[in-house]
């Protein structure tokens, strides 16, 4: 199955910094999300994007679908932010089978 | 909407006990995932169906774990007997047939004792 390796593992904010997450992936894919843990463990969904790039307010994304990565950008972040972000991957006929990394742990300090 | 539904929150249980896991996926939503999480095992999909149809359970760790979609808003996993190391945090998502993103719910946090 696809391989999914997210960098860093640990990552420590001060309010204000910018920040970008890193996601490497072993094989091509159609399905590529990008989800926030917050600390009380709910999933949400920042991003759909086996390719390309979009925003989201403080948030971007892009994904190199022929180089196998995707960047997760915070900018100016807050403690809100805190949490785990996974980056989550599928490809070939598995199109729902999303197999997630084991995540980029934030912590933005005030 | 109300989002995906998990009940129970939290559940406590000794090992051997059967355990149930309840979903009700957004309504509308035509796929249903079950996943787990665990500090060394990360998020893992165990199965997910397509309007009631079991598509993929390759991740069913064992055949102590199975699931049911008996409609389109209701599915349960059950675990029988359960074991320590079934200790996780089990959690249903749903998507919609066309669309691409995946709804979670909060989550049922398992202890097996």
């Amino acid at each position: 199955g696809i391989q999914v390796e997210q960098s860093p593992p640990d990552l420590i904010l001060q309010e204000g910094a910018n920040s970008t997450l890193r996601c490497n992936f072993s094989d091509s894919v159609n399905n590529l999300q990008w989800f926030h843990q917050n600390p009380w463990g709910q999933l949400i969904n920042l991003f759909y994007i086996p390719s390309g790039t979009k925003q989201n307010g403080r948030l971007s994304a892009t994904t190199v679908a022929t180089e196998r990565y995707s960047l997760l950008y915070i900018s100016s972040s807050q403690t809100t932010d805190s949490g785990v972000y996974f980056c989550a991957v599928a490809g070939g006929t598995s199109y729902g089978k999303l197999t997630f990394g084991q995540g980029t742990i934030l912590t933005v300090h005030p | 909407d109300a989002g995906v539904i998990q009940s129970p929150r939290h559940e406590v249980t000794e090992m051997g006990q059967e355990v149930t896991l309840r979903c009700k996926p957004i309504s509308g939503h035509d796929y249903l995932f079950w996943y787990r999480q665990t500090m060394m095992r990360g998020l893992e999909l165990l199965i997910y169906f397509n309007n009631n149809v079991p598509i993929d359970d390759s991740g069913m760790p064992e055949d102590r774990f199975s699931a049911k979609m008996p409609n389109a808003s209701f599915s349960t996993l059950k675990i029988q007997p359960s074991e320590p190391r079934d200790s996780a945090v089990y959690f249903c998502a749903s998507r919609p047939g066309g669309g691409e993103t995946q709804y979670f719910g909060p989550g049922t946090r398992l202890l097996v004792l």
